[in-house]
């Protein structure tokens, strides 16, 4: 089985400023996918960004991109230039690829709770 | 279009009632979850369904849970004889295949007195 391990319960940032949010995971899999989620107040899970294991080039999406160490089973999140509205809790989330059968059951970490400050 | 619709948005009920969660998925998804969120906790997988069969029923955690998708559409979810431990917030996620993103929608907070 595999396990999702966020070992920051919570993290503050100054608006304009960069901040990295950590992930470890654990899996015997070499194919998967990584996941980076937002939960704002409204509880909706809005897709962040998405690593395949198998790309060495970490992902970016505007302000956000990961650093994706695959030997050390690390996946941090960084969002430079960080905007009051970044303000959520955040989710790192695994996914095996196992080919023509995989599907979306994700394994969550614990989460990260991020408040930008004015 | 609209996204993942689930209602009721909150429900309160009393130990050892029955209870059932909607989810509205997004038109022409054929793929639909359903994951719980304990207080401070990750969501947890429960059922996927592919069309309207339960692909994978593993995360229910025991036989007071079962969910439906009887057209391949709507889905739900229902709770039998609940219990305190059932409270938590119930998200629904669906997607056009089983390989694409997850779209969730609001979930419904359970809470059981």
């Amino acid at each position: 089985a595999q396990t999702v391990t966020q070992s920051q319960p919570e993290m503050s940032v100054q608006e304009a400023e960069t901040v990295t949010l950590s992930c470890t995971y654990d899996t015997s899999e070499n194919n998967y996918y990584l996941f980076w989620y937002k939960q704002p107040p409204s509880r909706q899970m809005i897709l962040v960004i998405r690593q395949e294991a198998y790309k060495q080039q970490n992902a970016t999406e505007n302000r956000f991109s990961v650093n994706f160490q695959k030997a050390a089973k690390s996946f941090s999140l960084k969002i430079s230039d960080s905007q009051l509205g970044d303000t959520a809790m955040y989710f790192c989330a695994f996914m095996e690829n196992a080919g023509g059968t995989s599907y979306g059951k994700l394994t969550f970490g614990q989460g990260t709770i991020l408040t930008v400050h004015p | 279009g609209a996204g993942v619709s689930q209602t009721p948005s909150n429900k309160v009920t009393e130990k050892g009632k029955y209870v059932e969660l909607r989810c509205d998925p997004i038109s022409g998804h054929t793929a639909l979850y359903w994951y719980r969120q304990s207080l401070g906790q990750g969501p947890e997988f429960l059922i996927y369904f592919q069309g309207t069969g339960a692909a994978d029923d593993s995360g229910l955690p025991n036989d007071r849970f079962f969910a439906v998708r009887p057209e391949g559409s709507v889905s739900t979810l229902k709770i039998q004889r609940t219990e305190r431990g059932d409270s938590a917030v119930y998200l629904c996620a669906s997607s056009v295949n089983r390989v694409s993103p997850l779209h969730f929608g609001n979930g419904t907070r359970l809470t059981v007195t």
